[in-house]
């Protein structure tokens, strides 16, 4: 079975900083998707990026990256200099290559930007 | 393009009612998935349809929960009878067939049993 771990309940960053939130995962295919998505305080779930695990680059999207360390099965979020408006929950996903694209969610991490 | 949409935004009715919550996903996704979020469990996976046929419920809590996809541009969840600590935000996400393809989630429903 798949699973997502996040251990970073809660981080904070100084606006205009760059943080980094953990992600972790464990899955026996060797296929797989890799996404992370904000949630801000509105509740809404927005899609932020994505990595194939066949992908040799690093994804990028703008202020957000994706440290993609497949040996050691991390897809760690980095945002650029930091907003007031990064402040969310950030869940890091994962979508399996099979039949019904199972996608599994971690527990999430609460990000807090100071001015 | 329109996306997921979920209805209702809110429901407010008593324990012992039946609530249907109601989702359309966006036109040319094959798989359609009902989230339950709460504080205290998080986001949790209730059940996921590909090609409107389930394939995996096994998150669905217990027999007061029942999700149906009768075509390809509607599903339900329906909780009978509801109790209080169904209390939570219900999200429909879909998306369709491909790796690279994200999840798009509705803007959730927020239930409250009292």
């Amino acid at each position: 079975a798949q699973k997502i771990t996040q251990t970073q309940p809660g981080m904070f960053v100084q606006e205009k900083e760059a943080v980094t939130l953990d992600c972790t995962y464990d899955t026996s295919d060797q296929s797989y998707g890799l996404f992370w998505y904000k949630q801000p305080s509105s509740g809404e779930m927005i899609f932020l990026i994505y990595q194939g695990s066949y992908d040799e680059q690093n994804a990028t999207e703008g202020r957000y990256s994706l440290n993609f360390q497949k040996a050691r099965k991390s897809a760690n979020l980095v945002i650029s200099a930091s907003q007031l408006g990064d402040s969310a929950m950030y869940f890091c996903a994962m979508s399996p290559d099979n039949y019904g694209q199972n996608f599994v969610f971690g527990p999430g991490t609460r990000l807090s930007v100071l001015p | 393009d329109a996306g997921v949409i979920q209805s209702p935004r809110h429901e407010v009715t008593e324990m012992g009612q039946e609530v249907t919550l109601r989702c359309k996903p966006i036109s040319g996704h094959n798989s359609l998935f009902w989230y339950r979020q709460t504080m205290m469990r998080g986001l949790e996976l209730l059940i996921y349809f590909n090609n409107n046929v389930p394939i995996d419920d096994s998150g669905m809590p217990e027999d007061r929960f029942s999700a149906k996809m009768p075509n390809a541009s509607f599903s339900t969840l329906k909780i009978q009878p509801s109790e209080p600590r169904d209390s939570a935000v219900y999200f429909c996400a879909s998306t369709r067939d491909g790796l690279n393809s994200p999840l798009h989630f509705g803007n959730g429903t927020r239930l409250t049993v009292t």
